[in-house]
């Protein structure tokens, strides 16, 4: 099993631009998430999904969108970058909501 | 609402001394409770939780933790700490409520001294 994947690693972007962020899991998991990870802040969690089909909002979800059209797959799209969208992001998995998450290994995002 | 306090941002130890990293929370209704290490330029790996039973869970990695109900406590342990066993450190709470997320503290930093 690879678990959780995300592509890319690393991502300059321009404010303004747009992008999406990967992940997948092969552990056929129903529940999956984001995060953004800020120094000194934790881990904030962004969008999150229950099954296919099914999202909805976190804690910091402005400028974000998720779709979940399979159980394996959870993209994250920005629709603008900002500044502020500078960050660490991490996607999760977990066979229900209130079980063991699994990580991904990230990514790091920096918009100019 | 639900919140989770790490009050350290840094804990530094000497190899194989005891250490601790603290936690507390705050929920309306019972808690799940999580510690996750983060090594740098990694994600986070699970270490232990507690959903019910035993007071004392044991983890990963010689970790263990006590979750103490009326304090809303739940302090991460180990005996004898490792110079392996520096990362940045997270506990995350939910409720056992319907339509909860977890809620992540801020981390804390442990530095094992050799």
């Amino acid at each position: 099993n690879a678990g959780v994947t995300q592509t890319p690693k690393f991502q300059v972007l321009k404010t303004g631009q747009s992008m999406t962020l990967q992940c997948a899991q092969d552990m056929n998991h129903e529940y999956m998430s984001w995060y953004r990870q800020d120094p000194g802040m934790g881990l904030r969690l962004i969008h999150y999904s229950v099954g296919a089909g099914i999202t909805d909002q976190g804690e910091v979800p402005n400028g974000y969108n998720v779709s979940r059209s399979t159980t394996e797959d959870f993209p994250l799209r920005l629709l603008s970058a900002a500044p502020s969208q500078t960050s660490v992001y991490f996607c999760a998995s977990s066979r229900h909501s209130s079980d063991t998450q699994y990580f991904g290994p990230g990514t790091r995002l920096t918009v100019l | 609402a639900q919140s989770v306090a790490q009050p350290e941002d840094q804990v530094n130890v000497a190899e194989g001394n005891p250490l601790t990293v603290k936690c507390t929370y705050s929920v309306s209704g019972n808690p799940y409770l999580f510690w996750y290490v983060q090594y740098p330029n990694r994600g986070l790996q699970f270490l232990l939780k507690y959903i019910t039973g035993d007071n004392l869970v044991k983890g990963s990695y010689g970790f263990e933790a006590e979750f103490n109900k009326s304090q809303t406590s739940f302090h991460l342990k180990k005996p004898s700490a490792l110079v392996s066993d520096s990362a940045l450190y997270f506990c995350a709470v939910r409720a056992d409520n319907y339509g909860q997320n977890f809620v992540f503290g801020p981390g804390t930093r442990l530095s094992v001294l050799p």
